[in-house]
Parts: structure tokens; sequence; C-alpha cells
């Protein structure tokens, strides 16, 4: 089963505009790491928080932890066309080096 | 960019025939992962190694094998390919602590 879940599964909004996806998942972490994936590319990397962090900022990015609701978000400020992409949250379980993703929000962001 | 290369990148081949898919490392890292994404799934961990020769299952492990004979080198096996296993498979590479893992960039894998 899977362990994140992140919503809306689709998002579209218009360049300049926040976007705000979600994740939800079931069991204890260590951390909660956010990931970005071009079409027909791998993952790359965006942001580790950690179980003890409540926020965590780079650049335009803007990822919060809620722990007691087993929930996580990434706030994309002022989005360009470049930000368009599938976004997955990955976590880890408490006791090992292994992750496992959501289903990913696709975000589409319009000129 | 981390060091990570996926071969091949595409492949198509036929039912009950074998498949060993390459990742290969240049990092050093200690941890290596499988996975497979497909529509509506994300990324589903097939196998993924802690060290040389040192091996276990992820949540979708039926029907492939890995080894790991050097730290650079992770290899998946299809053993017997069947339809089902048609897809795009990611490997992974991940250092020791809270590090992120870094991705390869994917092998299209279709089985007719």
């Amino acid at each position: 089963s899977q362990q994140g879940e992140e919503d809306p599964q689709a998002l579209s909004i218009q360049e300049g505009e926040n976007a705000t996806m979600n994740c939800s998942y079931k069991t204890s972490i260590n951390n909660l790491q956010w990931y970005r994936q071009n079409s027909g590319r791998g993952l790359v990397h965006l942001i580790l928080i950690r179980s003890n962090e409540r926020e965590k900022h780079s650049g335009r990015l803007r990822v919060t932890l809620d722990t007691s609701k087993k929930s996580s978000s990434l706030l994309i400020t002022a989005s360009r066309a470049a930000d368009t992409a599938s976004y997955f949250c990955a976590t880890d379980a408490a006791w090992g080096q292994n992750f496992v993703f959501g289903p990913g929000t696709r975000l589409s962001v319009l000129p | 960019d981390a060091g990570i290369t996926q071969s091949p990148r595409h492949k198509v081949t036929e039912t009950g025939t074998p498949v060993t898919l390459r990742c290969h490392q240049t990092e050093n890292h200690r941890y290596m992962y499988w996975y497979r994404q497909d529509p509506g799934h994300g990324l589903r961990l097939i196998h993924y190694s802690y060290g040389v020769k040192d091996t276990d299952k992820g949540e979708v492990s039926d029907g492939y094998s890995v080894s790991r004979s050097k730290t650079e080198d992770f290899l998946l096996t299809l053993e017997s390919a069947t339809s089902s296993q048609t897809s795009v498979y990611f490997c992974a590479i991940k250092g020791d602590g809270d590090q992120p893992q870094h991705f390869g960039d994917g092998t299209r894998l279709s089985i007719l």
C-alpha cells in the first residue's frame, strides 16, 4: 500500500500564480521529501524536511510538515512555465533507507 | 548531477525472453534502488541494495531478480518477461544518513 498520497492529482494555473500540493501519509517517518519529474526524465530532488521540522524554504519552494496530521504541503510561489512537471512526495520508513512515493501531482503552468 | 546512468534507455522484447537492465554509478553510494513507474501508481520499489551482495525485496519484486557484485553496478533481471512488466524502470542511488535519492533517466521497456 502506498505511504504517500498527493492531492490534487492535477493542477492547472497561470504563470505568476502560486501552486500548492498536498501529501498525506500513514505511518511514522524520519523525513519527507519532494521530487519533481519533467516529462521523460528521472526524478529530481527538491527538498527534504525532517520529522522534527515544521517548515522549510528553498528559493520559491516552501514545504510544511504536520506530523500530527501526517501531512505535508509544497508551495511554489510565482510559478513559471518551466515549473510544469509532476511532483511527488516520498516518505521513508522510520527504521530504514527505503522510500514510498505517492502517485504524484501533475502541475501545468500556462504562460 | 549525481553520476548515475541506466542502460539501455529503450528496449523492446518479446514475452518469455530474459531481460537485464543495468544501473551504473560513479558516486560510491551505498544504497541503490530499482523502481518501476506506471500511470496512476507513482514509483514502486522492486528491489534495493544496501551494499555489495546485500539486496532485499521491495513492494513489487515478483518476477524480478537483482545482483550487485560491485559497488558501482546494480543489475535488474526479468528472467522471463511478461507483458505486465512493460513499464519505465528507474534506478536511484543514495548516500548514508538523511540524504535524498538521485535518479537515473529511466529505461523504457516494452514487452510484446
